[in-house]
């Protein structure tokens, strides 16, 4: 079966780091661009940042501010989002995505089952 | 920065009512407008991409129409699946959602 599986997530003092992973399985994963979208809770769906097949290009919302670092090993099957100096507002369910074409942040055909990160004291 | 507006942001309806969504965008995407739908709980699921072509597996009375900065997605006949939330995004430059449309059994 295709899927996506992130993993990763965590609660995280203001001003820290996590890095989250999504596994994919069963499709050409070097062949699609990936997204990461975030969910505030109650909140509405925001993207976050995009990759290129490739990964020779990378894309990120305005808020990440340099924060953040979307990433992949095709070898593995795997994307990464680096999440520095993190804040109480990114406190969000993270999903990985896969993008129906091989460009950037295009539309989402596969999602994952979402991580959950807690930005908290 | 594109911005994305979806009106209603939430609708009452029933079994059977036709739908319409819109989302109105800040400058001209072509069709670069995907459609989404969300359950509680739940990833999101294509409906929708290059703002009229309808996703996989996606039952055909879902539609979507519009070009440049106005779009909207209709359910020909809502059924009992259907109550959800219901997103639009844009990704002629990055990517931006709308803030999303709620349809609620009436």
């Amino acid at each position: 079966e295709v899927q996506l599986l992130e993993s990763g997530g965590g609660l995280v003092q203001p001003g820290g780091s996590l890095r989250l992973s999504c596994a994919a399985s069963e499709f050409t994963f070097s062949s699609y661009g990936m997204s990461w979208v975030r969910q505030a809770p109650g909140k509405g769906l925001e993207w976050v940042s995009a990759t290129t097949s490739s990964d020779n290009s990378k894309y990120y919302a305005d808020f990440v501010e340099g924060r953040f670092t979307i990433s992949r090993d095709n070898s593995k099957n795997t994307l990464y989002l680096q999440m520095n100096s993190l804040r109480a507002e990114d406190t969000a369910i993270y999903y990985c995505a896969k993008d129906l074409y091989g460009g950037s942040a295009g539309p989402l055909d596969m999602w994952g089952q979402g991580t959950v990160v807690i930005v908290s004291p | 920065d594109i911005q994305m507006t979806q009106s209603p942001s939430t609708l009452s309806a029933s079994v059977g009512d036709r739908v319409t969504i819109t989302c109105r965008v800040s400058q001209s995407i072509s069709v670069w407008l995907a459609w989404y739908q969300q359950k509680p709980g739940k990833a999101p699921k294509l409906l929708i991409y290059k703002a009229s072509s309808l996703g996989s597996g996606v039952p055909s009375r879902f539609s979507g129409s519009g070009s440049g900065t106005e779009f909207t997605l209709t359910i020909s006949s809502l059924q009992p699946d259907d109550f959800a939330t219901y997103y639009c995004q844009q990704y002629d430059i990055y990517s931006t959602f709308g803030q999303g449309t709620k349809v609620e059994i009436k």
